[in-house]
């Protein structure tokens, strides 16, 4: 069965500072993987995707993220962040033929 | 942004009573999805659609019927509505099923 881990509940950083944010996957056949940010009181936008290709993903905000099948990870990272950045961040995996497990979110807080 | 709308966006219902939501997409997706969002779960699949009359179960269905008589609504309904039912509700539309869902703005439920 696919699931997804997001191994850090919250993640606290300072402004400017770097961030990663971990997520596994497991799934037996290829994967279609997401990030989504939720910023509060509002729906989930999409950060960015990997479906095939390079296994450096770029996305919105100036956030990216890297494919590695090895380890069967999909981390998010950004060199600076912003405190606009305050947000939860959700990892998904598809599940074919139409459907996605999400993990269960990272608060990212952004301090001054 | 994908045109999504849920409606109500907030409500407020009694133990017991029936409880509709609804969703209207102006995208004309073929798929449609129903979500709840609980802390510490994520997102979790309650139901979805791939087709005007065609639904289908996901992980927390119980409790929840859903009708898609027409491509661009899909309506949820709490049969007999429940305290563990309060949460916040998202609608998802996906173009293929398998790749970027968009989501709604979310409808928070209370049930007293």
């Amino acid at each position: 069965a696919q699931s997804v881990t997001q191994l850090d509940s919250q993640v606290p950083v300072f402004e400017e500072a770097p961030v990663e944010l971990r997520c596994n996957y497991s799934s037996s056949v290829s994967v279609y993987l997401f990030w989504y940010v939720q910023y509060p009181n509002q729906g989930l936008q999409l950060l960015l995707k990997y479906l095939s290709g390079s296994t450096l993903v770029k996305g919105i905000n100036g956030f990216e993220a890297e494919f590695n099948k090895s380890q069967t990870s999909f981390h998010l990272r950004k060199p600076s962040v912003h405190i606009s950045d305050t947000a939860e961040y959700f990892c998904a995996v598809s599940i074919y033929p139409d459907k996605l497990i999400f993990g269960t979110g990272t608060r990212l807080q952004v301090f001054p | 942004d994908a045109g999504i709308t849920q409606s109500p966006r907030h409500k407020v219902t009694e133990t017991g009573t029936p409880v509709t939501l609804r969703c209207h997409q102006t995208e004309n997706h073929r798929y449609m999805y129903w979500y709840r969002q609980d802390p510490g779960h994520g997102l979790r699949l309650i139901h979805y659609s791939y087709g005007v009359k065609d639904t289908d179960k996901g992980e927390v269905s119980d409790g929840y019927s859903v009708s898609r008589s027409k491509t661009e609504d899909f309506l949820l309904t709490l049969e007999s509505a429940t305290s563990s039912q309060t949460s916040v509700y998202f609608c998802a539309i996906s173009r293929t099923g398998r790749e970027t869902q968009y989501f709604g703005p979310g409808t928070r439920l209370l049930v007293l």
